[in-house]
């Protein structure tokens, strides 16, 4: 079974914490994802990579910043927490088989930012 | 500017009866279809998909409907039973699914028993 492992199931933060949120996943995917649902707005990309130290902005990126050093590792960094990014935050990883695979995802992260 | 819609945000249905789940999408380069199920506090598992060279896919009480011209895919459950009620997102991606997934709003399911 793939596996894809969020380091926190909750987490609160004080405004101005520099928080970091990890990934791993046991795969071998290439892809990795980071998204926030929120209430109403669904799942929204804040960041991607599709390879080792390769990041890509998402529709999000604005307050965020990832790592990916290692292939199965992927983090999720908020420079400087503030409330409005209080949300839950999915990562995710994919293969890149040819004929499309379903990306798989962590148990989620629920952060309180205070 | 959402390329991917999911317009009604509640759906509620009587437990054996059958629940249709609509998506649209925009893009047009978009060709690989998935629909993921989401609990509360839980990560979103994966569904069902469909290829853009096909219209229709099955498994199970799920098939999903996929009309490209219309740009519109729909997820039936047949029979529904009340452990179907979560948060169901439609997500499309480009170049056969290795591209990202791009995801709707979702709609919240529920089945009454």
């Amino acid at each position: 079974d793939v596996k894809v492992t969020q380091s926190s199931r909750y987490l609160v933060k004080r405004t101005g914490e520099k928080v970091f949120l990890e990934c791993v996943q046991d795969m071998d995917h290439e892809n990795m994802f980071w998204y926030r649902q929120d209430p109403g707005l669904g799942l929204r990309l804040i960041y991607f990579s599709y390879d080792v130290k390769m990041k890509e902005k998402g529709d999000i990126p604005e307050g965020y910043s990832v790592s990916r050093e290692k292939k199965e590792r992927f983090s999720l960094i908020l420079e400087s927490a503030s409330t409005n990014q209080t949300s839950m935050y999915l990562c995710a990883s994919s293969g890149t088989e040819v004929l499309g695979t379903e990306a798989f995802f962590g148990q989620g992260t629920r952060l309180t930012v205070v | 500017d959402q390329q991917v819609k999911q317009n009604s945000p509640s759906l509620s249905v009587q437990e054996g009866r059958i629940s249709i789940l609509n998506c649209d999408y925009t893009n047009s380069m978009f060709d690989y279809f998935l629909w993921y199920k989401k609990y509360p506090a839980e990560g979103p598992t994966f569904l069902i998909s469909i290829s853009s060279i096909k219209d229709k896919n099955e498994d199970g009480r799920f098939t999903v409907f996929l009309n490209k011209s219309a740009k519109h895919l729909s997820l039936h459950i047949v029979p529904s039973q009340p452990g179907d009620s979560a948060v169901y997102f439609c997500a499309a991606s480009a170049q056969g699914g290795s591209e990202k997934l791009v995801f709707g709003k979702g709609t919240k399911l529920t089945v009454n028993p």
